[in-house]
Parts: C-alpha cells; sequence; structure tokens
C-alpha cells in the first residue's frame, strides 16, 4: 500500500537548522508531487511547499521564502524538508503528504508526522 | 496569503446533520474549484475527505458532502455519529499558486 514515512522527532537550538526526510513506497514516486504542511502545538495547519518529484520544482509559502528548502532523491523516492535559522515559533509537527493523482492539490496520503522542537 | 476563515467549533447530536463554513477570496475559495477538506483526530495525520469542492475520495462515507457559493465553501456531515467528533480543516489553492488553510473547526458530537 501507498506509505510515506517520516523521519524521527528533533531537538534544535534557535538558529541551527533541521532537515526532514519523507521515504515513499507503494506508488510510483515521480508521478506525484509532494506538499510539506505543518501545525504547531494546539494550532492549525500550514501549507508550507511542494515539490514536483518528477522534476524537482518548487513553491514555497511567502512566509517562509529563504529559510526553506524543499528536494527529492528520485534513487531513494524520498523527499526532504530543510529549515535554516529555526526560532522558538517553528515548534511544530512537520507533515510530508502526497499530491493526489486526481486533483493535484488534494493531499491524499499523509506521513505521521515529525516533531521539531526548537530550544535553548 | 490569510489563513481561511472557519468557525471555530460547531457541535451536534448523533444523527443530526451539520455544517462547516470555509470563507476566503475570490483569489482563493471563489476563483477556484480546488477546494479540500481534511478529518483530523487527535494526535492523528489529517485525512482527505473531499476534493475540487464536491468530490470523495474513495472510502470515504458518503455522509460527508462539499458545496460552494461564492467565496465560501461547506463541509456537511450528515447523520452524525460518534467517530466524527474531530477537527476539520478547508484548504484552497489560491492565485498566486499556493495553498492556504482554514483556522479549522473542532466538532463536538453531543
Amino acid at each position: 500500500q501507498v506509505q510515506l514515512v517520516q523521519s524521527g522527532a528533533e531537538v534544535k537550538k534557535p538558529g541551527a537548522s533541521v532537515k526532514v526526510s519523507c521515504k515513499t513506497s507503494g506508488y510510483t514516486f515521480t508521478s506525484n508531487g509532494i506538499n510539506w504542511v505543518r501545525q504547531a502545538p494546539g494550532q492549525g495547519l500550514e501549507w508550507m511547499g511542494w515539490i514536483s518529484a518528477y522534476n524537482g520544482h518548487t513553491n514555497y509559502a511567502q512566509k517562509l521564502q529563504g529559510r526553506v528548502t524543499l528536494t527529492r532523491d528520485t534513487s531513494t523516492s524520498t523527499a526532504y524538508m530543510d529549515l535554516r535559522s529555526l526560532r522558538s515559533d517553528d515548534t511544530a509537527v512537520y507533515y510530508c503528504a502526497r499530491g493526489s493523482s486526481f486533483s493535484p492539490d488534494a493531499f491524499d496520503i499523509w506521513g505521521q508526522g515529525t516533531m521539531v522542537t526548537v530550544s535553548s | 496569503q490569510s489563513a481561511l476563515t472557519q468557525p471555530a467549533s460547531v457541535s451536534g447530536s448523533p444523527g443530526q446533520s451539520i455544517t462547516i463554513s470555509c470563507t476566503g477570496t475570490s483569489n482563493d475559495v471563489g476563483g477556484y474549484n480546488y477546494v479540500s477538506w481534511y478529518q483530523q483526530h487527535p494526535g492523528k495525520a489529517p485525512k482527505l475527505m473531499i476534493y475540487d469542492v464536491t468530490t470523495r475520495p474513495s472510502g470515504v462515507s458518503n455522509r460527508f458532502s462539499g458545496s460552494k457559493s461564492g467565496n465560501t465553501a461547506s463541509l456537511t456531515i450528515s447523520g452524525l455519529q460518534a467517530e466524527d467528533e474531530a477537527d476539520y480543516y478547508c484548504s484552497s489553492y489560491t492565485a498566486d499558486t499556493t495553498r492556504v488553510f482554514g483556522g479549522g473547526t473542532r466538532l463536538t458530537v453531543l
């Protein structure tokens, strides 16, 4: 079955960087884009950006432009989210989510989430 | 890009119907038929319930339906069940090719 399995929880100091991985299986990786969504504790969902698994094209939320980089490795069917200059308000659960084959703006399969804690 | 506007909470009794609204602008909800709805239980990842305003993915109960009028999209859940108690989020494509979520609505089944 289709699965997105994310890397484990991270604890980082302010100013550091974090890289979260999202390993996919059960489908042709290059057929669907991957979105990244985060959720601060007790808060709502925030779309961070999208990467085409086919050609690596990206699109980022304006708020995170310059601090986030999305990449992918087609040889391992894995997507990555790199967030730099971490602040305390970056503390959140980070999810990867596949863009649906039926509608790219529908996120049909989600990873289990990765908790990133930013604390001094 | 501002978050779409959803009521913070709604409630209903088992068997009843409820509707959750999601208000945006002509640059997102009103301009495109790319509104999705997600259900999230505590501590779990979101689950896609509706996409392209009205379409249910395979496996989602037909008690869930979506609609849109102008800049406001709506999710209706009929025949409320205890398992429907969760947070619900709308999402829309936007004019600057990004995506935006609503603030979320907590559904309580009384």
